[in-house]
């Protein structure tokens, strides 16, 4: 069956580059998503790359995907403390209207 | 970018009523909605997909008779939580995507507490 997973939790100074993994079993994946979600609140989309590229970068955030090895990354260049959060991420199958499996989460905690 | 909205944002209810959840999109038409819960530092599973003006798909282990989806129209869809019970207490999240849209849209969340 599909299955995503991350490693739970991420320290960081201000100002250095954070990296967070995600891996996946499921190759017939359409597209890998990362999303934030901010204590209490719902989910924020942050990016995502369609299965057929290799990377994606949009202003701090760059998401690399390695297909072979089904492995996704986000990488967020010089961490604010406003990055706190816990960064999930997800994969689908086909268009928006599939359903998404989510990883089970990367806490990151940024010191100042 | 598309807005999805959540009401109310928390409910506390007395254990064996009813709690009723709206789901709105309200800058699109949404053709497909999904309802999520996360239980505290733990992932969102998705409990069930509805799409407009049909019965929603639940997923496995969830209990469609316990957790009444109604997706009437393309802007609304509502979670109606039956007979509550104290493990039902969770944080409910629903998500929206059109036909036109690439993702889905989250709203902010719904908190249960059951007593």
């Amino acid at each position: 069956g599909e299955d995503v997973e991350q490693s739970l939790f991420l320290s960081v100074r201000e100002g250095d580059s954070s990296v967070i993994n995600c891996t996946y079993t499921d190759s017939s994946s359409t597209y890998l998503y990362w999303y934030k979600q901010e204590p209490g609140a719902g989910l924020q989309l942050l990016t995502y790359i369609f299965s057929n590229m290799d990377m994606k970068q949009d202003q701090r955030l760059t998401v690399l995907l390695n297909k072979k090895d089904k492995h996704l990354s986000l990488r967020i260049a010089d961490t604010q403390t406003g990055d706190s959060a816990i960064y999930f991420c997800a994969e689908s199958k086909g268009s928006a209207g599939n359903k998404l499996t989510f990883g089970g989460g990367t806490r990151v905690l940024v010191k100042p | 970018g598309a807005v999805v909205s959540q009401h109310p944002s928390w409910v506390i209810c007395k254990s064996g009523t009813s709690v009723k959840i709206e789901c709105r999109s309200l800058d699109f038409q949404a053709t497909t909605m999904f309802w999520y819960r996360q239980f505290p530092k733990q992932s969102l599973m998705l409990m069930a997909t509805s799409n407009e003006g049909s019965k929603a798909t639940y997923e496995q282990g969830v209990e469609k008779d316990k957790f009444l989806i109604n997706h009437a129209s393309l802007t609304l869809s509502t979670l109606t939580v039956t007979s509550a019970h104290p493990e039902d207490s969770s944080f409910y999240i629903c998500s929206a995507s059109g036909l036109a849209l690439r993702e889905q849209y989250f709203g902010p969340g719904t908190r249960l507490t059951v007593t």
